[in-house]
């Protein structure tokens, strides 16, 4: 595919279940971000990887965010334990220029909702 | 931190009509500044950009001019069209990795 896949579309689970995220950045992007966008707001930044590894989790909310890239290609976000304040609409990014520009390619997300 | 505001909406505008969104920014330094647009069933895309004051950035017909004596980045475009009508996000680039974005503007363009 040509852009940037995001799986599931869109998930509900029960407070206090896991879920995880799938983002498949576009073939080639080194740099992969996560993005967390409640209703009526703005994204927020959740977490950046350059290639496999985390170069900056500052975004994530507590422990139980999770997000792992082990092959510097797919990335998946994990969250544990799952509370009604997660529901939200997480979206994924890539960028083949590394961080420094600001210029991102977006899915369309993953919306979750915690009942 | 930094932080991005613009103007609530959502903007209603006849097609044709002048398009103003007010953005502005508070920021340590002087930071990249974006717009991006999200139309109905997409993902966010970039529309436009600006890396230093006094730059312009341009793109579709839209337009934005970095002002550091006002720290505003507005959102302009002549003559808009039905097939405009989006989500525009002002954000600027923090700590050199990381876009902060505002809540989001709703345009609504009728025919």
């Amino acid at each position: 595919g040509a852009g940037v896949s995001q799986t599931p579309s869109n998930k509900v689970t029960e407070k206090g279940k896991y879920v995880e995220l799938r983002c498949d950045p576009i073939s080639g992007h080194t740099a992969l971000y996560w993005y967390r966008q409640s209703l009526g707001q703005g994204p927020e930044f959740l977490i950046y990887f350059q290639g496999t590894g985390a170069a900056d989790d500052s975004g994530l909310p507590n422990d139980r965010f999770f997000a792992v890239r082990p092959e510097g290609s797919v990335s998946t976000l994990k969250i544990q334990r799952t509370e009604r304040g997660d529901s939200a609409v997480y979206l994924c990014a890539s960028s083949i220029w590394g961080g420094n520009t600001g210029e991102l390619f977006f899915g369309e997300g993953s919306r979750l909702t915690v009942l | 931190g930094d932080s991005v505001t613009q103007m609530e909406g959502p903007v209603t505008l006849s097609e044709e009509a002048f398009l103003t969104i007010n953005c502005t920014y508070t920021a340590t330094g002087y930071p990249s500044l974006f717009w991006y647009v999200q139309y109905p069933g997409e993902g966010l895309q970039l529309l436009l950009k600006a890396t230093k004051a006094d730059d312009k950035g341009s793109n579709k017909g839209f337009e934005a001019t970095y002002r550091k004596e006002t720290t505003s980045f507005h959102l302009e475009k002549g003559s808009v069209q039905v097939s405009d009508s989006a989500v525009y996000f002002c954000a600027l680039l923090s700590g050199g990795n990381k876009l902060v974005f505002g809540a989001g503007t709703i345009l609504r363009v009728k025919s």
